[in-house]
């Protein structure tokens, strides 16, 4: 299995700041998403984020409002730009490899970042 | 794209009891994974149970178990003999085929208490 972990765990911020949150993997791993978790809500993909390329967003959200960067195997940011009330959420990390227990099958989580916005 | 449907937002049951969360989903790929993840009130999420869409027989993890009707597109989770750590938040979620570079897509939940 993989253990992840987050920095922050959580953070209140500005409105109009950015705030750029890590996540960890202990192990290296191809695949790494981003998911938002709005209060009281279920987790929405951000973005998918495989080193040695761009990348890939859902609908809804754009790379100017949230730049992940994915220097290595076992590192990835994400920044939330600009940020809103609406911004106020818990953001989870996630990881899948083909070597990790369940293969590309199971999907491991971070402890998630909340992040309140005033 | 893919939709999952939990409707039932909460329930609540008395601990040492059986409970049915329900889960269906609506897709057109023909080869997927279906799960079940707990969300305790620490936020990390855990895998429950997974199901590959292509086997017959529905998993099983100690207490935890499926009923999975690929045709009805339904993907139940039982919970036998509950316990007061099974209370959570509980997400059925879709993933395509294996290797795909999708994530997962996830329903709304449904909040388990377990009364003593």
């Amino acid at each position: 299995s993989a253990v992840i972990s987050q920095k922050p765990s959580r953070d209140i911020c500005q409105r109009g700041t950015s705030l750029t949150i890590q996540c960890q993997v202990d192990s290296q791993v191809t695949m790494m998403f981003w998911y938002r978790q709005q209060p009281g809500q279920s987790l929405t993909l951000i973005a998918t984020a495989n080193q040695g390329s761009e990348a890939t967003y859902e609908s809804g959200f754009v790379i100017d409002k949230f730049p992940i960067s994915r220097p290595n195997l076992t590192f990835s940011t994400l920044t939330v730009s600009n940020m809103s009330p609406e911004d106020s959420s818990i953001y989870l990390c996630s990881a899948r490899d083909r070597a990790l227990r369940g293969g590309y099958n199971e999907q491991f989580f971070g402890p998630g970042t909340r992040l309140t916005v005033l | 794209a893919q939709t999952v449907t939990q409707s039932q937002p909460e329930m609540s049951v008395q601990e040492a009891e059986t409970v049915t969360l329900s889960c269906t989903y609506d897709t057109s790929e023909n080869n997927y994974y279906l799960f079940w993840y707990k969300q305790p009130p620490s936020r990390q999420m855990i895998l429950v149970i997974r199901q590959e869409a292509y086997k017959q027989q529905n998993a099983t993890e100690n207490r935890f178990s499926v009923n999975f009707q690929k045709a009805a597109k339904s993907f139940s989770l039982k919970i036998s003999d509950s316990q007061l750590g099974d209370t959570a938040m509980y997400f059925c979620a879709f993933m395509k085929q294996e290797g795909g570079a999708d994530g997962l897509t996830f329903g709304k939940g449904t909040h388990l208490i377990i009364q003593p």
